[in-house]
């Protein structure tokens, strides 16, 4: 099946500083990639859908200038936390799709991230 | 997008039967049925996608009546790996982004 990655896999950063988030379709090249947050012990929360080449879309509340994302290809799309803050820890995933495959998604296997 | 009601948690013993059954009352003509499985800090991982009646894969089966305001995920013979949230979601395949509801925590115990 398609593979997704996700880079780095845990980060840790202090308050004010930004991290960036890879996410990386393997094995096939992915016309949307998205953007999850989820917080413990609760589901995923959808933040943007991003095209390749194209501006992201961002979930009503999510702050664009905050959550930076570039799809500057079709195998890669970056998620930059600017100036996080300690109530921005949580887990990131990505997931994306390719074309005529019923839009079945893949998911990355996550980033978690933790602002001291 | 249909709304979907999960149970929130559920208990069960290695090498029973479980059966997951999620409400979509709401459900639309061209939606599917989709469930995804979650380990701890891990992302979804899909299981089984199905229109209507029975679809059967290498780890689950889904059933879904002839309404299709409810599917039941069935996991044969549970093992302690099976112990992770099990989300049901339903959607047009046109669509691209997913809705995730409060999934199903499944906890085996041995």
């Amino acid at each position: 099946g398609a593979v997704v990655s996700q880079h780095p896999s845990w980060v840790i950063c202090k308050s004010g500083t930004s991290v960036k988030i890879e996410c990386r379709s393997l094995d096939f090249q992915a016309t949307t990639m998205f953007w999850y947050r989820q917080f413990p012990k609760q589901s995923l929360m959808l933040m943007a859908t991003s095209n390749e080449g194209s501006k992201a879309t961002y979930e009503q509340g999510v702050e664009k200038d905050k959550f930076l994302i570039n799809h500057a290809s079709l195998t890669l799309s970056t998620l930059t936390v600017t100036s996080a803050h300690p109530e921005d820890s949580s887990f990131y995933i990505c997931s994306a799709t390719q074309a005529g495959l019923n839009n079945e998604q893949f998911f990355g296997p996550g980033t978690r991230l933790t602002v001291l | 997008l249909a709304k979907t009601t999960q149970p929130i948690s559920m208990d069960s013993y290695e090498g029973q039967e479980v059966n997951i059954t999620c409400s979509h009352n709401n459900i639309a003509t061209n939606d599917y049925i989709t469930w995804y499985q979650q380990f701890p800090s891990q992302g979804p991982r899909f299981i089984i996608q199905g229109y209507k009646t029975k679809v059967t894969n290498e780890v689950a089966s889904l059933f879904i009546p002839a309404d299709r305001k409810s599917s039941t995920l069935s996991l044969p013979r549970v093992s302690l790996s099976d112990t992770a949230v099990y989300y049901c979601l339903v959607g047009d395949r046109s669509r691209r982004a997913l809705t995730f509801g409060s999934g199903t925590r499944l906890q085996v115990q041995p």
